[in-house]
């Protein structure tokens, strides 16, 4: 079964300053994809961004971009120019063959004025 | 225009209570699931459907029922309520099943059981 580990349970970072979430998992499938979704006190669960395993070029989106190591089988999370409205919980999932997306943890971030 | 819906947003029940919650979605999605989250943030899946064809069950107790009578519905009956069983339970939904379809989740729904 696959597995997805957030070690940092909190983080904490200075608006504007960039900060990078970890996530690290297990697999043995060679095709899969990877996900970050933020999840905000409204409960609301909000994709931020996804990584096809193939591809060797790491995804971003607009301040969000992620550093994909496969042989390492890590995936961490790069949040630019923070901003307030940053602050949620983080996680990290994984969807392989068997469908369903296995979340990570979870990291709490927040966000200093 | 609410793509996943989930009614109630909160449950608040009684012990030994049957409850269920509705799931909705309107993308004409083939794929629907039921999450899980605790109290410690952890999500874990529990069931999913395939136009209404059940294709995941994880281990969960057989007091959880979830019907499909429609692939725009999934719903989740929970029989014998207990006090474990407080949670946020998510719906979502998914285009298809394959492994690059993004998730569509509902705003939850927040189950205290008293």
């Amino acid at each position: 079964a696959q597995t997805v580990t957030q070690s940092q349970p909190e983080m904490s970072v200075q608006e504007a300053e960039t900060v990078t979430l970890s996530c690290t998992y297990d697999t043995s499938e060679s095709d899969y994809y990877l996900f970050w979704y933020k999840q905000p006190p409204s409960r609301q669960m909000i994709l931020v961004i996804r990584q096809e395993a193939y591809k060797q070029q790491n995804a971003t989106e607009n301040r969000f971009s992620v550093n994909f190591q496969k042989a390492a089988k890590s995936f961490s999370l790069k949040i630019s120019d923070s901003q307030l409205g940053d602050a949620a919980m983080y996680f990290c999932a994984y969807r392989g063959a068997g469908n369903m997306l296995t979340f990570g943890g979870g990291t709490r971030l927040m966000v200093k004025p | 225009d609410t793509a996943v819906s989930q009614t109630p947003k909160y449950l608040v029940t009684q012990m030994g209570n049957d409850k269920s919650i509705k799931c909705e979605q309107n993308l004409g999605h083939d794929t629907m699931y039921w999450y899980k989250q605790d109290s410690k943030k952890f999500l874990k899946i529990m069931f999913s459907y395939n136009n209404k064809e059940l294709i995941i069950n994880e281990t969960v107790p057989n007091r959880f029922s979830p019907k499909s009578p429609d692939k725009a519905h999934l719903n989740l009956h929970i029989n014998s309520l207990e006090l474990g069983d407080s949670a946020v339970y998510f719906c979502a939904s998914s285009q298809t099943r394959t492994v690059n379809e993004k998730l569509f989740f509902g705003s939850g729904t927040q189950l205290s059981v008293l």
